[in-house]
């Protein structure tokens, strides 16, 4: 099994470009969501998916879309990309959006400059 | 926004020593969890808490949630520099915030030989 795959591990933008970080998960599960994280303040929720079609803003969405079409991908976009937006970026799956434990891929790390 | 305060955010340890790390919040979580982070990877699920005054001990590690559910602690004894890595509360908050997992900032634990 491979768990939650991130790709890609590195990214280095410019200030005004786009791109798409890719999240896949091979456990069938439902509940899928995006976090970064930044020295000192842990993870921030950016968006989540309760299942194929569903997706909702969590605590810090803004300049971040997602789209969920499939159940297997929960794919990233920046669509103009700021400095602010320098961090890692974590995908999480879990079988449903209760207790369950949270499976993290490991991490896309990304620099705008 | 329901917020998790964890402390201490460093912890520089001698092997053998018991250490203590402390996850507060004024906001009542339906269940807690605890995480472990390496660098360059994803954290992992190390217990999840649902019951108010729960105590679970998983080895050298004993996790307890607060009768209120607003806190939990994280006690490790006799740390080894195998404990060394990043340690992450977060909170699953019930209601309108179902799904919604709040994480603390997060304390950096190394452990000297």
């Amino acid at each position: 099994n491979a768990g939650v795959t991130q790709t890609p591990k590195f990214q280095v933008l410019k200030t005004g470009q786009s791109m798409t970080l890719q999240c896949a998960q091979d456990m069938n599960h439902e509940y899928m969501s995006w976090y970064r994280q930044d020295p000192g303040m842990g993870l921030r929720l950016i968006h989540y998916s309760v299942g194929a079609g569903i997706t909702d803003q969590g605590e810090v969405p803004n300049g971040y879309n997602v789209s969920r079409s499939t159940t297997e991908d929960f794919p990233l976009r920046l669509l103009s990309a700021a400095p602010s937006q320098t961090s890692v970026y974590f995908c999480a799956s879990s079988p449903d959006r209760g207790e369950q434990p949270q499976h993290f891929g490991d991490g896309t790390r990304l620099s705008i400059l | 926004t329901q917020l998790l305060e964890q402390s201490p955010q460093f912890l520089s340890i001698q092997e053998g020593e018991n250490l203590t790390v402390y996850c507060n919040s004024s906001s009542v979580f339906s269940s807690l969890q605890w995480y472990r982070q390496e660098p360059g990877e994803g954290p992992v699920l190390l217990v999840t808490v649902v019951t108010g005054g729960e105590v679970k001990k998983l080895k050298r590690l004993t996790f307890q949630f607060g009768d209120a559910r607003k806190d939990s602690s994280l006690h490790i004894t006799a740390a080894q520099p195998g404990d060394t890595g990043l340690y992450l509360c977060a909170g699953h908050a019930g209601g309108t915030s179902y799904g919604k997992l709040t994480f603390g900032q997060g304390t950096i634990l190394t452990v000297h030989p």
